[in-house]
């Protein structure tokens, strides 16, 4: 089990730019999510999917889309980077689904992103 | 939705003290309460958690207490080590999980 993989590790883009980062987990989990981490703000949720072909948005979903085609994958879009996204995302699944239990969150590695 | 408030945002403790986190959610309907701990660079790591069907639960030097009425619920340290100076975060999950800000602990020896 790898677990959820996130890539890349690191990415800088200029302003305007547009990018996907990419999340599969190989759990079988149908809840998954997207975090941004800033200093002294904690960690912020930015969209999530409790299944396959279902997604919601969290605190702070302007300037990002996402997609669940399949249960393993959830890519992240930034459509047009700006300065204000230079952040580290987190990635994160759970066996939590539309009629189960919550349960704890698995957290990739994280993508560490700068926007010039 | 929900809003998850966390105190203190930093917390210095000599080795051997205990250290106490305090968190206050908003959703009632939250039902599941996890606590992460994240090292330096490294990703959060789930320490314990508790449901709202509990009111304690234990896991050796760590301990989390959930009160439903007042919407709060507390991380207890005891016995503190070098090793657990760390970022903490709290969270709740109602639709979706909400974290704190986080609390910066730091153990001296």
């Amino acid at each position: 089990n790898a677990g959820v993989t996130q890539t890349p590790k690191f990415q800088v883009l200029k302003t305007g730019q547009s990018m996907t980062l990419q999340c599969a987990q190989d759990m079988n989990h149908e809840y998954m999510s997207w975090y941004r981490q800033d200093p002294g703000m904690g960690l912020r949720l930015i969209h999530y999917s409790v299944g396959a072909g279902i997604t919601d948005q969290g605190e702070v979903p302007n300037g990002y889309n996402v997609s669940r085609s399949t249960t393993e994958d959830f890519p992240l879009r930034l459509l047009s980077a700006a300065p204000s996204q230079t952040s580290v995302y987190f990635c994160a699944s759970s066996y939590t689904g539309i009629s189960s239990y919550n349960s704890p969150l698995h957290f990739g590695n994280g993508t560490r992103l700068t926007v010039t | 939705g929900e809003n998850v408030e966390q105190h203190p945002s930093t917390l210095s403790v000599q080795e051997g003290d205990s250290a106490v986190i305090k968190c206050t959610y908003s959703d009632s309907a939250s039902n599941y309460f996890p606590w992460y701990k994240q090292e330096l660079g490294k990703r959060p790591q789930l320490i314990i958690d508790i449901r709202s069907n509990v009111g304690e639960k234990k896991d050796q030097r760590i301990a989390v207490t959930l009160n439903k009425t007042a919407k709060h619920f507390s991380l207890h340290i005891t016995e503190t080590q070098p090793e657990d100076s760390a970022v903490y975060f709290c969270a709740a999950w109602g639709t979706a999980l909400i974290f704190g800000k986080g609390t910066t602990l730091s153990v001296s020896s």
